[in-house]
């Protein structure tokens, strides 16, 4: 099974918002409310951000949210701040034959 | 404070094997399912294997079924991943990922993220 879509590169200024697409197929992203976010700094374990689409875990900022609307699910950083610079990856359970799949990562850059 | 620490990733050429380690800390191990994600360099993540608490379910990726062997030892606490029959597209940093498991009722549970990960051992498949 292919790997999650997101774009390669998204970019904002500081304080701005962005939001950062990741589209499966009726297999993964639009079966399971299983889609996690991570985020990974340069030469850095992946860390994650979100859990079951919208869920934060303990110590990860609130200008972090998640959605999803039927096979996309997105990531959305608000009130950008130089530390976002990292890449970005969604994650989806895409069932009992595929297991996890990933997106190919996103690279946010803050201007 | 959850802690896990890959080692024996090297140089290694085609067709040969190598065994990776993860020891972890912090948590109850025994009851925690685990995985490996690889990441080639400069790509995106890839997963690789998951096994089950107690080690008597596996799960792969057809990437690595079959060259790829997931294993726990919980009396030290420690995951493995034997890699054989390994090829140039296998070169990679493997993470290793304790998974995070939601119960809604005392028999239906499942996995809903990877937290946390470990900070990878460099594993390149070259002649």
């Amino acid at each position: 099974q292919s790997a999650l879509t997101q774009p390669a590169s998204v970019s904002g200024s500081p304080g701005q918002s962005i939001t950062i697409s990741c589209t499966g197929t009726s297999s993964d992203v639009g079966s399971y409310n299983l889609v996690s976010w991570y985020q990974q700094h340069p030469d850095k374990a992946p860390k994650l951000l979100i859990y079951e689409g919208s869920k934060r875990p303990s110590g990860v900022s609130n200008r972090f949210s998640g959605s999803k609307s039927g096979k996309t699910a997105s990531l959305t950083i608000s009130g950008l701040q130089a530390e976002d610079e990292a890449h970005y990856y969604c994650c989806s359970y895409a069932g009992s034959s595929s297991h996890w799949l990933f997106g190919g990562g996103t690279k946010l850059t803050v201007l | 404070e959850v802690q896990l620490l890959e080692s024996g990733g090297g140089l290694v050429q085609p067709g040969g094997s190598l065994r990776l380690s993860c020891a972890a800390s912090g948590f109850t191990f025994s009851s925690s399912a685990m995985s490996w994600v690889r990441q080639a360099p400069g790509k995106g993540l890839e997963w690789v294997s998951a096994i089950s608490g107690g080690g008597d379910r596996t799960y792969y990726a057809d990437s690595v079924k079959g060259r790829f062997t997931i294993s726990r030892d919980n009396s030290k606490n420690t995951l493995y991943l034997q890699l054989n029959s390994l090829r140039a597209e296998d070169t990679a940093v493997y993470y290793c990922a304790k998974e995070s498991i939601i119960c809604s009722s005392s028999t239906s549970c499942y996995t809903s993220a990877f937290d946390p990960w470990g900070q990878g051992t460099l594993v390149t498949v070259s002649s």
